[in-house]
């Protein structure tokens, strides 16, 4: 199967501090990337669609100023938190289609621990 | 708006022993359907999907799931739980050709020996 990375794995920072998080197919392509975020013991939930070479799609509620996306190339889309709150802690998940019939199926990263002190 | 029920938030087998976890879905056509399991430090793994004919699809691990539409159901199941299972498992929607998902709450399945 397809492989999608994330990196770190896990981070800690200061509140106020910006956080970049990184998500990669590793060996497809991908012009189009998603990224979900997971509260403890709940569901994940859909945040943002990355398009690469053009603006990321937010899902109501998403603030797209505080999470910034940068889909730069067809294997790389970067989340940003900015000015982090800890709030903003939960676990980030990204995933990555591959282009099939008659569905494209999803790949996943093992997503990013982010905890905001 | 689509949903995913997963009524069961933990549920725990003996080894060896069948399993049974329930998903209910809300959505107004025929959906794609699809069964994850995540491990800790792992990303969600797909287990099997359904989209049309065959109403009981089998998946990997010795999974298998039956479609009910009349029960908007799409319950996964095993015959005998391995104590590799143990896993958090989310049931999902696909929107859009598959590129959107919504996922059930999931269920923690915890195996005992």
């Amino acid at each position: 199967g397809a492989v999608v990375s994330q990196h770190p794995s896990w981070v800690i920072c200061k509140s106020g501090t910006s956080v970049k998080i990184e998500c990669r197919s590793l060996d497809f392509q991908a012009t189009t990337m998603f990224w979900y975020r997971q509260f403890p013991k709940q569901s994940l939930m859909l945040m943002a669609t990355s398009n690469e070479g053009s603006k990321a799609t937010y899902e109501q509620g998403v603030e797209k100023d505080k999470f910034l996306i940068n889909h730069a190339s067809l294997t790389l889309s970067t989340l940003t938190v900015t000015s982090a709150h800890p709030e903003d802690s939960s676990f980030y998940i990204c995933s990555a289609p591959r282009t099939g019939e008659p569905y494209n199926e999803q790949f996943f990263g093992p997503g990013t621990r982010l905890t905001v002190l | 708006a689509q949903s995913v029920t997963q009524p069961d938030i933990h549920i725990t087998v003996s080894e060896g022993a069948s399993l049974e976890l329930r998903c209910n879905y809300s959505y107004g056509a025929t959906p794609y359907l699809f069964w994850y399991v995540q491990s800790p430090g792992q990303g969600l793994q797909l287990l099997l999907k359904y989209f049309s004919g065959d109403t009981l699809v089998q998946g990997i691990k010795g999974f298998e799931a039956e479609f009910k539409r009349s029960q908007s159901s799409f319950n996964l199941r095993k015959p005998s739980v391995h104590w590799s299972d143990a896993a958090e498992y989310f049931c999902a929607v696909g929107l859009e050709y598959g590129n959107k998902l919504v996922f059930g709450a999931g269920t923690i399945l915890r195996v005992k020996s």
